[in-house]
């Protein structure tokens, strides 16, 4: 099973600012990899898969970029609708399908 | 637009019984692979299952592997999950997701609580 190890689990960053949220593998998943936001209440949204390649609808200060195991998501200047919980997931050896175990993004 | 409404949460006793549905629309079901994923409160997200497109190809996390079934009525556009012999730590919210080519979730439902107390 590939383990992902999301950090760090608390971010505090001021609106406006950029973000950087950073997600493991414990093997390589190529780029196999997607992100995943999740607001108080509400399901996760699709916000990257591919590593990079933004889900329909989501804006472009959302990047994703790495491959192998290094992965990071950048949010460039934070709205306040970002504050979240953000999930990475690999999708390159499965089953099982797994999640990193998620960052809060958090307004500092 | 596509939509996924999930129903058949509660309450249940340790060792009961409960069946999900997940009724489909927007898109055409058979078309795609689909999953549940849960969510216990205040964690993180953990896939339970998946089949494919006719029910040829299933999988399980471990932590269900027989107790759970999970199945699809494509003539219904519905999803189901028959969760058995349940556990405390089967306590979630479960998610009814579509899997893009088999890989990463682009719709989700918006949940549905399963308790399992006494």
């Amino acid at each position: 099973e590939i383990v992902m190890t999301q950090s760090p689990a608390t971010l505090s960053v001021s609106p406006g600012e950029r973000a950087t949220l950073s997600c493991r593998a414990s093997q390589s998943v190529s780029s196999s990899l997607a992100w995943y936001q999740q607001k108080p209440g509400q399901a996760p949204r699709l916000l990257i898969y591919g590593a990079s390649t933004r889900a329909t609808g989501i804006p472009a200060r959302f990047s994703g970029s790495g491959s192998g195991t290094e992965f990071t998501l950048t949010i460039s200047s934070l709205q306040p609708e970002d504050f979240a919980v953000y999930y990475c997931q690999q999708y390159n050896n499965w089953p099982p399908i797994t999640f990193g175990q998620g960052t809060r993004l958090e307004i500092k | 637009q596509v939509q996924l409404v999930e129903s058949g949460g509660g309450l249940v006793k340790p060792g009961g019984s409960l069946r999900l549905s997940c009724a489909a629309s927007g898109f055409t079901f058979s078309d795609y692979y689909m999953s549940w994923i849960r969510q216990a409160p205040g964690k993180g997200l953990e896939w339970v299952s998946y089949l494919s497109y006719s029910s040829s190809y299933i999988k399980y996390a471990d932590s269900v592997k027989g107790r759970f079934t999970i199945s699809r009525d494509n003539a219904k556009n519905s999803l189901y999950l028959q969760m058995d012999s349940l556990r405390a730590e089967d306590t979630a919210v479960y998610y009814c997701t579509r899997l893009v080519n088999g890989y990463y979730f682009d719709y989700w439902g918006q949940g549905t609580l399963v308790t399992v107390s006494s």
